[in-house]
């Protein structure tokens, strides 16, 4: 079965504080790692597709990395407006399955 | 505009009255997929749609049904609810499973 574990649940961050979220999978032959961004109340906004280790994406201040193993959504001199929930997401050639995992809920504080 | 749409947006219902929700995409979009989101689970994945009439169970199928009979639409139906289904749900589509995915608004279902 395949599992999505994100850590840490919650975060926060002072404005400019540079950290990481972690997204680490166990699943059999992996075809596409996902980055989704939430807002209360409103559908999951996507923000990057990873396909294999070693691939790196960067959108702004959000960078995203892959390794065999999980996959890092990095953030750099964060904002307000970056507070939001973090969802990863993971697909493989077994099935056509998607399985997301819990989410990490983002503040920054001004 | 791109946009998967949902209705009905909010929904309060009693146990065991049939329900449907709607989902249409005007992106032609081949894969088609049901959540649902409940505190302290994350997105789980209900059922799922590669094309016009293939569907396949995801990670909690029970209590519901789909049907693909048209590219663009993909329906949820409870057709007996219970107040475990009290839930917010989202539908969204792609190009494949292995493409971003678009959501819809989501559907704030409460079953009494």
């Amino acid at each position: 079965e395949d599992q999505v574990t994100q850590s840490p649940e919650a975060l926060r961050l002072q404005e400019g504080e540079s950290s990481s979220l972690n997204c680490s999978y166990t699943v059999s032959g992996l075809r596409g790692l996902f980055w989704y961004r939430q807002d209360p109340g409103k559908g999951p906004e996507f923000l990057f597709t990873l396909y294999s280790a070693g691939e790196e994406k960067e959108k702004e201040r959000l960078k995203a990395t892959l390794t065999k193993k999980e996959s890092f959504l990095h953030i750099t001199a964060p904002k307000p407006e970056d507070s939001a929930t973090y969802l990863c997401a993971v697909t493989t050639g077994a099935n056509s399955k998607l399985t997301f995992g819990k989410g990490i809920t983002l503040s920054v504080r001004p | 505009e791109a946009q998967v749409t949902q209705n009905p947006r909010y929904l309060i219902t009693v146990t065991g009255k049939k329900l449907t929700v709607t989902c249409s995409q005007n992106m032609n979009h081949e894969y088609m997929s049901w959540y649902r989101q409940d505190p302290g689970l994350g997105l789980r994945q209900i059922y799922y749609s590669m094309n016009v009439e293939v569907t396949d169970k995801g990670d909690v199928p029970e209590g519901y049904k789909v049907s693909r009979k048209e590219k663009r639409n993909f329906p949820l139906i409870l057709e007996s609810p219970s107040p475990n289904q009290t839930s917010l749900y989202f539908c969204a589509s792609s190009f494949s499973h292995y493409n971003e995915q678009f959501f819809g608004p989501g559907t704030r279902l409460t079953v009494l």
